[in-house]
């Protein structure tokens, strides 16, 4: 299978402590985007990354949330000093990029679900 | 982004469609319409998406209207691992082309 992995799938943390997520999207998907999905509710964008270049960032993107994308490749997503409203479900998706008058799928890995407790 | 407007929740008897509506009264000319279904736990699913004419994959059937202001999702036999919250998404007109999930249709197939 070589859809997009996310690692790890599971992370406790203990508040202030900072963690780190790894996407690795289809290979040769050049755009990459992070997701927030709290419980119940629908996944909330967080930023994108067309190759290297990390293009937009939601405003639920706060300082201490960092995010790359070394050589257009893999990603990682890192948390600041977690807070207990960072509990959440963290999802990555790739895509290809098209046209404006063509559409393009894009595909999501299983997830990284973080509790700071 | 066009706003999407779907039912809360739908139930669907195993075996039979199930026929998912969307209404996107504001999408523009040039906008896809997006279905993605999350089962419980797991990341969204992508499933079909379609421009203008009717679309058909393996998985489903997109039946969009002629104006354009809203679809349908058609499973033909709907199964039990159908059961997801189920997504119309039209994405974002900027670079990005983010997908911005609503609450979605929580699909329920009954034995």
């Amino acid at each position: 299978d070589t859809g997009v992995s996310q690692d790890p799938r599971h992370k406790i943390t203990k508040r202030g402590q900072n963690v780190t997520f790894r996407c690795d999207p289809i290979s040769e998907h050049n755009r990459l985007y992070w997701y927030r999905q709290t419980l119940g509710q629908g996944p909330e964008f967080l930023t994108y990354f067309q190759n290297e270049a990390q293009l937009e960032k939601s405003r639920l993107l706060s300082d201490r949330f960092s995010a790359e994308r070394p050589k257009g490749s893999f990603s990682t997503l890192e948390i600041q000093r977690t807070e207990q409203g960072d509990s959440a479900m963290y999802l990555c998706a790739s895509s290809l990029s098209a046209g404006k008058r063509k559409g393009t799928e894009a595909f999501f890995g299983q997830g990284t679900r973080l509790t700071v407790v | 982004d066009a706003k999407t407007t779907q039912p809360p929740s739908m139930d669907c008897a195993e075996g039979r469609a199930a026929n998912l509506p969307c209404n996107h009264s504001t999408i523009s000319g040039n906008e896809y319409v997006y279905w993605y279904r999350q089962i419980h736990s797991q990341g969204p699913q992508y499933i079909i998406h379609g421009l203008k004419n009717n679309e058909t994959n393996e998985m489903a059937s997109l039946i969009i209207t002629e104006d354009r202001k809203s679809s349908t999702l058609i499973l033909p036999h709907a199964t039990l691992r159908d059961t997801a919250v189920y997504y119309c998404i039209v994405p974002g007109r900027g670079s990005a082309r983010q997908l911005t999930f609503g609450s979605g249709t929580q699909l329920t197939v009954l034995p």
